[in-house]
This record gives C-alpha cells, sequence and structure tokens, in this order.
C-alpha cells in the first residue's frame, strides 16, 4: 500500500511569489490534513480536509488556503510569501475525521523563502 | 499559548538503558494523546496511543503513562537501542470535536548512545 505522497519534496521560492503544494493519500483514505514545521515550534496545524469539504482551520492568516479534490487529494497554496513561511509542510492521512488522532505521513515539502 | 509542551529539547541515554521523554499539557478536554517518531528527512510516524480514560498502554518496548491530575504524560523506551534516536513529538486530540486536528509540542531529540 503506497503511503502518503507529498510533491514537490523541495523547492525554493523568493517573497511575495506564492507556492502551491500537493498531497495524495493513502488510498481509501478521505481525511488530509496539512501541518507546518518550523524549528522550536513543533508541528503547527494548518487545516483538516474530509470528502472535499474543509472541517477544521488552524491559527494561520488567509495567504494560507487549502482544497481537496473528489479523489482525495489534496493541495495548500501559500500567496505573498515572507521569511517566515520557510518550513517543513507535512501532510497526514487518515480514513476517518475523528478517529483516535492515529495519522499517516508523508515526507514533506521542504519550502524555502529567500 | 503552547497547550502541549515538551521542556526538554533533547535527552541523551546509553544502549539498554532507559529512555524517559516528558510531556505536560494545558487542556483537559484533550481525549487522546499520541507520540510521535521522526528521523530526519520523513514525515512522523505514529507510535503509541492512550486515551483519556486510562492511565496506561503497552506495546512492546514502549509504554506511555498519563496523570491527569498532573496533566502529564509520559513515554518510556526500555530498553532504547540506537535505532531509537529520533525527534520525538507528544500530541493531543479531542478537544474540538469530530477532527483530526492534533496538537503538538516541540519536539525532545533522543540520543541513544552505543
Amino acid at each position: 500500500k503506497a503511503g502518503v505522497t507529498q510533491t514537490p519534496r523541495y523547492l525554493i521560492k523568493t517573497r511575495g511569489q506564492q507556492v502551491t503544494l500537493s498531497c495524495s493519500p493513502i488510498s481509501g483514505h478521505r481525511s488530509v490534513s496539512w501541518y507546518q514545521q518550523t524549528p522550536g515550534q513543533g508541528l503547527q496545524f494548518l487545516f483538516e480536509y474530509f470528502s472535499e469539504t474543509q472541517r477544521n482551520k488552524g491559527n494561520f492568516p488567509g495567504r494560507f488556503s487549502g482544497r481537496q479534490f473528489s479523489n482525495s487529494r489534496s493541495e495548500m497554496n501559500v500567496s505573498t510569501l515572507e521569511l517566515g513561511d520557510s518550513a517543513l509542510y507535512l501532510c497526514a492521512s487518515s480514513f476517518l475525521a475523528g478517529s483516535t488522532g492515529e495519522l499517516f505521513f508523508g515526507e514533506g515539502s521542504r519550502l524555502t523563502v529567500l | 499559548d503552547q497547550q502541549v509542551k515538551q521542556n526538554s529539547p533533547s535527552l541523551s541515554v546509553q544502549e539498554g538503558r532507559i529512555s524517559i521523554l516528558n510531556c505536560d499539557y494545558t487542556n483537559s478536554m484533550f481525549d487522546y494523546f499520541l507520540w510521535y517518531k521522526k528521523y530526519p528527512a520523513e514525515g512522523p510516524t505514529f507510535l503509541i496511543s492512550i486515551s483519556s480514560i486510562k492511565d496506561k498502554n503497552e506495546d512492546g518496548r514502549f509504554t506511555v503513562f498519563l496523570n491527569k491530575s498532573a496533566k502529564h504524560l509520559s513515554l518510556h523506551i526500555v530498553p532504547s537501542q540506537p535505532g531509537d534516536s529520533a525527534v520525538y513529538f507528544c500530541a493531543a486530540s479531542g478537544a474540538g470535536g469530530a477532527t483530526n486536528k492534533l496538537i503538538f509540542g516541540t519536539g525532545t531529540l533522543l540520543a541513544v548512545q552505543p
């Protein structure tokens, strides 16, 4: 069974640009969550999607957005990039929403903003 | 406001000895607690969890203890092995209803010395 796939794995952008990250969940999983990992901050919840609906959103500015498609694949977008957006962006999937919290994570997309 | 705290950024243990990783939380509404392990350049992987109605859960070398009155949980690894060297994240869920939103601590880097 293939795991969670995130693309691209690494990318470099400059301030003011926008970026789109993609996540393909494990086959059959309908819930996709996104997290931002920065040094000293741990993993911060961005948003959660289930059956194409955003169920929950973290405390991030409106520059961060996401969506989920009918095949459960998800994308997140960050517009008007700032230096502080440099981070590892992790996608996680699970079969259900509101399960016991066991999520399956991808390897992440490492974003560097110059 | 950090609802889940891991106050030890790092821990070094000799192979074969016990590793104890600690985690504190502030929100009494959390109903599930989890530990994830993360190697460099990989996504976090689920290790073990515990429901708030229990005070101990054991899985092989890994045991998680929950002290609700102190809002404290700990992960015990016995015996520790060099392959256990990784960053360990404590996480909590359930305070917001049916959601896969996890609140993570900032992580503890465990180094198991051969």
